[in-house]
């Protein structure tokens, strides 16, 4: 296993709530990466934490935010919840933010929309 | 045209073959590649990186063409348990030097 480890695994919201999803990264890592990747669908990039600063953010609305803690764990923030938002969301950790570097994905979250 | 794409599937081959992918990326740009194996359900996990010069690891081979922005993986004496999906990833040049994930394709191995 990879050691990033995410919670919780599924998780069922109705339209307009806010949800949190939580990431441990691999021990050493200090750089998490989150993404989103809807069924059928590759992994479609959110944004990356370094160090606590955010470090890149892919193409989604300001209601996607994060956090990243002093022991490089992560969090996810979605407010007003659409239906499309329903997805698998992945965290991943790196040893450094090059992108060179091997991500290790976490199992993910499984977030369902009603 | 996309930045990453990837030919979705299925491929379905008989166990024992050889099977190839392509996967063909817009920014000429890009730097590092690679190629991710994703289980049904499961997260996506690194098979292997791609170099310049090609590179192979056991029944894998995976090759980078810059000329046409392309890089391949050939899976050799495939085996059931190969069947997943493949993700071809390559890193953007355009946006902070992220990486971009294709769709993927699936291959199922026949028995």
């Amino acid at each position: 296993e990879t050691g990033v480890t995410q919670s919780p695994t599924h998780l069922i919201k109705t339209r307009g709530q806010q949800v949190t999803l939580r990431c441990s990264s691999q021990s050493g890592h200090n750089t998490v990466s989150w993404y989103q990747q809807a069924l059928g669908q590759g992994p479609q990039f959110i944004f990356q934490y370094y160090r606590e600063e955010e470090n890149g953010r892919g193409n989604f609305p300001p209601r996607f935010s994060g956090l990243q803690f002093p022991n490089y764990s992560s969090e996810l923030n979605v407010n007003a919840l659409e239906l499309d938002d329903s997805a698998l969301y992945l965290c991943a950790s790196s040893l450094s933010r090059a992108s060179t570097d091997t991500q290790y994905f976490g199992p993910g979250t499984r977030l369902t929309v009603l | 045209r996309k930045e990453v794409e990837q030919d979705p599937g299925p491929f379905n081959v008989p166990e024992g073959a050889t099977v190839a992918f392509n996967c063909t990326y817009s920014n000429s740009a890009s730097q590092s590649f690679f190629w991710y194996r994703q289980d049904c359900r499961k997260e996506p996990k690194l098979l292997m990186s791609v170099y310049s010069s090609g590179n192979e690891d056991g029944r894998f081979t995976a090759q980078l063409n810059r000329a046409s922005q392309y890089i391949s993986l050939l899976i050799r004496d495939s085996k059931l348990s190969d069947s997943a999906t493949y993700l071809c990833v390559v890193n953007s040049m355009n946006r902070d030097d992220k990486i971009i994930f294709g769709k993927g394709t699936r291959l199922h191995i026949l028995p």
